[in-house]
């Protein structure tokens, strides 16, 4: 069975362009997250889904961060515009809601420059 | 609020000694699970173990151990005879029933260990 798919698994990207990520959660799983890692903050959940509804995005950093769940087997979040300081890798996690167990994504290394 | 701390920050150790990564949390939560994840050099994340709230039972599997005590709040994890394959990050997790239903996994900020030959 495939897991979390994330593309792109890598992004290189300068300063001001709109970035694109993708998750596509594990088939029948109904809840989807976002998180960042970054050496300052380490592992934070940025916004999460249940049945497509955002429900909580207090983690989202700012407006310049949007996410979507169009419909449950896909998602994205963008930056736009891009800065230096979003580098980071953001990981898609997904689960049956209201279960304990996470799954994640192999994660996309964003780099802005 | 939950937390996870993770006092060590960085552990070296020489190859076939044991090794214990910390991990203390915080939750008002009755009902949570622990968690601990291994971030190897590539990036991904693996999941090593869960462990509820209720089952205080130390747990093995290989050389890896796991000793949970709800009197301390700690939920400590020991490599045995450590590997360099074992060099990797280490983070422990947390989530409750809270308000949400266990929707909020909080994570540690990550033991890096480092295993020399």
């Amino acid at each position: 069975d495939a897991g979390v798919i994330q593309s792109p698994r890598h992004e290189v990207t300068e300063m001001g362009q709109e970035v694109t990520l993708r998750c596509k959660p594990i088939s029948g799983h109904n809840s989807l997250f976002w998180y960042r890692q970054t050496m300052m903050r380490g592992l934070e959940l940025l916004i999460y889904f249940n049945n497509n509804v955002p429900i909580d995005d207090s983690g989202m950093p700012e407006d310049r961060f949007s996410a979507k769940m169009p419909n449950a087997s896909f998602s994205t979040l963008k930056i736009q515009p891009s800065e230096p300081r979003d580098s980071a890798v953001y990981f898609c996690a997904s689960s049956l809601i209201y279960s304990h167990e996470q799954f994640f994504g192999p994660g996309t290394r964003l780099t802005v420059l | 609020a939950q937390k996870v701390t993770q006092a060590q920050t960085e552990i070296s150790v020489v190859e076939k000694e044991d090794v214990t990564l910390d991990c203390v949390y915080e939750t008002r939560d009755t009902t949570y699970y622990l968690f601990w994840y291994k971030q190897p050099p590539s990036g991904e994340l693996v999941f090593l173990i869960r462990r509820n709230s209720f089952d205080e039972q130390n747990e093995i599997s290989g050389r890896y151990s796991w000793n949970f005590q709800k009197s301390t709040s700690s939920f400590n994890f020991t490599i045995t005879a450590s590997q360099v394959v074992d060099s990797a990050v280490y983070f422990c997790a947390l989530i409750g029933s809270g308000n949400t239903g266990f929707q909020k996994l909080v994570f540690g900020t990550g033991t890096r260990l480092l295993v020399s030959p």
